[in-house]
């Protein structure tokens, strides 16, 4: 059983460019949570959704930052006219139906360079 | 946001024990220990959980105070590739997120 799949591993864009991360679900998982975590920081949550539904963007920041999950396919998350800032590592997770927020299994990450 | 405090860091050394302490006293009853850690550049990795009883599996042994207020979690046996960052998350189930603090970073020595 595969764990959770991200990619690409490292992405770097320029400034102004779109960033795409994509996460695949252990098998048999519905729920997904991206986590943001800057050079020297700890984790953020931003987003938690199941299929075709946002349940939880608290932690999503306002603007070029969107997220999804569609009912076939891996999660997306997008960020739109990258800066500096946007410099990080992304952590996907994922439980299974029953399990929501507790038991995670985290990708590798997505380590985003902006340059 | 995170409702527990740990040391910012701590030094093992390696075949020794390792425990790292965890304070939670405003946890509610309903609420679980959560336990996770991070190796550099990875992403986290569930290590265990309890709600009251002491909780034992193949990585790791957590004692919970009897009052709740305060947790210990244990390796019993440190290696190298046990250097990390460890988290103690207090969560209370159902759809809320694990909320992260700045955790424990764990030096296991030679």
């Amino acid at each position: 059983n595969a764990g959770v799949m991200q990619n690409p591993r490292h992405l770097v864009r320029r400034r102004g460019q779109e960033a795409r991360l994509r996460c695949s679900p252990m098998k048999g998982h519905s729920h997904v949570y991206w986590y943001r975590q800057l050079p020297e920081e700890g984790l953020k949550f931003m987003v938690y959704l199941q299929k075709e539904n946002i349940i939880d963007e608290s932690g999503m920041p306002k603007e070029r930052f969107s997220a999804e999950f569609p009912k076939e396919g891996p999660s997306i998350l997008r960020i739109q006219q990258v800066v500096r800032g946007d410099s990080a590592a992304y952590f996907c997770a994922s439980s299974p139906p029953g399990e929501s927020g507790e038991k995670l299994f985290f990708g590798s990450g997505t380590q985003l360079s902006v340059l | 946001d995170a409702k527990t405090t740990q040391p910012p860091s701590m030094d093992c050394a390696e075949g020794r024990a390792a425990n790292l302490p965890c304070n939670h006293s405003t946890i509610s009853g309903n609420e679980y220990v959560y336990w996770y850690r991070q190796i550099h550049s990875q992403g986290p990795q569930y290590i265990i959980h309890g709600l009251k009883n002491n909780e034992t599996n193949e990585m790791a042994s957590l004692i919970i105070t009897e009052d709740r207020k305060s947790s210990t979690l244990i390796l019993p046996h440190a290696t190298l590739r046990d250097t990390a960052v460890y988290y103690c998350i207090v969560f209370p189930g159902g759809s809320e997120k694990l909320v992260f603090g700045k955790g424990t970073k764990l030096t296991v020595n030679p």
